[in-house]
């Protein structure tokens, strides 16, 4: 029943190194995002897709990119981890791309991938 | 700018009635979501309301008022599988940008 599923629950990583985090959803939505959940701040957007190879900023896109090459998979990397990216992230996608009565930006979460930078 | 502000924590009784505030100052709007999270594991979607008044579904109700910029969730008969976070966001976009703007959280204790 699983429907959005990240690959890593936890990942420990060196300052420089190159992260991916990969998030795969199968109910065939076409908007993507990617979160991430830090205490006292809440969820913060850092880039979503609404369609295949589509990207767009969010509110904190620094020091991140976004890959979408096919609609159920949108990865997150980091090129050169640093320590304030340490945070839980979270991938969620939506189906449609209008608002409104029609439920169309009900999100539906991963499960999250907790990144520790050292 | 956008702004979201709900209680950072609250605690309640087992059985009882809580009721978790939520204001908002976004440049648009299109809809108020609430969500819960359990520590640990992922957001679900509790309620979504885009007119103004009370949405009820079983023990959790949610109401808006757009010309306040206030909602609120109301959570009854309390139990403890209730305690968990309760995130309060907003739609400011319409159109193909749906994304979403997120308050910080409010944590809610049950207690016995």
């Amino acid at each position: 029943d699983v429907k959005v599923t990240q690959s890593s629950r936890y990942l420990v990583k060196r300052t420089g190194e190159k992260v991916f985090l990969e998030c795969v959803q199968d109910m065939d939505h076409e908007n993507m995002f990617w979160y991430r959940q830090d205490p006292g701040l809440g969820l913060r957007l850092i880039y979503f897709s609404y369609d295949v190879k589509m990207k767009e900023k969010g509110d904190i896109p620094e020091g991140y990119s976004v890959s979408r090459e096919k609609k159920e998979r949108f990865s997150l990397i980091l090129e050169s981890a640093s320590t304030n990216q340490t945070s839980m992230y979270l991938c969620a996608s939506s189906s449609g791309r209008t608002g409104g009565l029609s439920g169309a930006n009900v999100l539906t979460f991963g499960a999250g991938s907790r990144l520790t930078v050292l | 700018g956008q702004n979201i502000d709900q209680p950072t924590e609250m605690t309640a009784t087992e059985g009882a009635i809580v009721q978790i505030n939520c204001t908002y100052q976004t440049s648009g709007f299109n809809g108020l979501f609430w969500y819960q999270q359990h520590a640990g594991e992922a957001p679900t979607f509790l309620s979504y309301n885009v007119l103004d008044g009370l949405e009820e579904k079983g023990r959790f109700s949610s109401f808006l008022s757009r010309s306040k910029g206030y909602s609120y969730l109301l959570l009854k008969e309390l139990q403890m599988k209730d305690s968990a976070s309760y995130l309060c966001a907003v739609s400011p976009y319409g159109g193909a940008t749906n994304k979403l703007i997120f308050g910080t959280g409010t944590l809610l204790a049950v207690q016995p």
